[in-house]
């Protein structure tokens, strides 16, 4: 099992680009979600998807859209990066019971992506 | 808005001491869990604790839970230098007006364990 894997690992990009982070889990997990973590921050929600076929919004997500492409892949899009979205970016996994909340998150490695 | 606020924000010890991390939150909670997070890494869980509980153990880790002050201790015995990450306290509360539950995450303590 790979768990959860996050391509690229380093992006650069110039204010006004776009690109898509991808997220894939192996874990036949429900539920995904995407965090930035920023110096001194912690870890925000920017989205997430509960299941196949749904997504909502978390606490920070302007400027961004997801896309929950099957039970396996959640991606993350930035159409017009902005230096504030310099940050690195964590998706993550769980498994979620109807009633039971437990919600043990399974992280990927992280994306490092600076917007100059 | 963050909900868990760990204390202290960094934490430098021995070898073979106790380490102790602090989280406090708002809301009433579900459960609460303790990650660690190793440089430049994605985070590991490590314990959860329900709001019914009031103590857990694994291993060298034990995490009390006091509903009534709302706050929570990790206790890392025997540290070791391998212990040296950022730890992390997550609550999962309801959702407001969703149904639903969020995990939401500290800042973190950052651990230094001096061989």
């Amino acid at each position: 099992n790979a768990g959860v894997t996050q391509t690229p690992k380093f992006q650069v990009l110039k204010t006004g680009q776009s690109m898509t982070l991808q997220c894939a889990q192996d874990m036949n997990h429900n539920s995904m979600y995407w965090y930035r973590q920023d110096p001194g921050m912690g870890l925000r929600l920017i989205y997430y998807s509960a299941s196949e076929g749904t997504t909502d919004k978390g606490e920070v997500p302007n400027g961004y859209n997801v896309s929950r492409l099957n039970k396996r892949e959640f991606s993350l899009r930035l159409e017009s990066a902005a230096p504030s979205q310099t940050s690195v970016y964590f998706c993550a996994s769980s498994f979620i019971l109807a009633g039971d909340y437990s919600d043990e998150q399974y992280f990927g490695p992280g994306t490092r992506l600076t917007v100059t | 808005s963050q909900q868990g606020e760990e204390d202290p924000q960094a934490l430098s010890i021995q070898e073979g001491e106790n380490a102790t991390m602090n989280c406090s939150y708002k809301t009433s909670i579900n459960n609460l869990q303790w990650y660690r997070q190793n440089s430049g890494r994605g985070l590991v869980h490590l314990i959860l604790i329900r709001s019914n509980e009031r103590e857990k153990h694994s291993g060298r880790l034990r995490v009390t839970l006091d509903t009534s002050k709302k706050s929570s201790s990790l206790l890392i015995t025997a540290s070791r230098a391998a212990d040296t990450a950022s730890y992390f306290c997550a609550t999962v509360a309801a959702r407001s007006g969703a149904g639903s539950y969020q995990l939401t995450f500290g800042k973190g303590t950052k651990l230094s364990v001096i061989p």
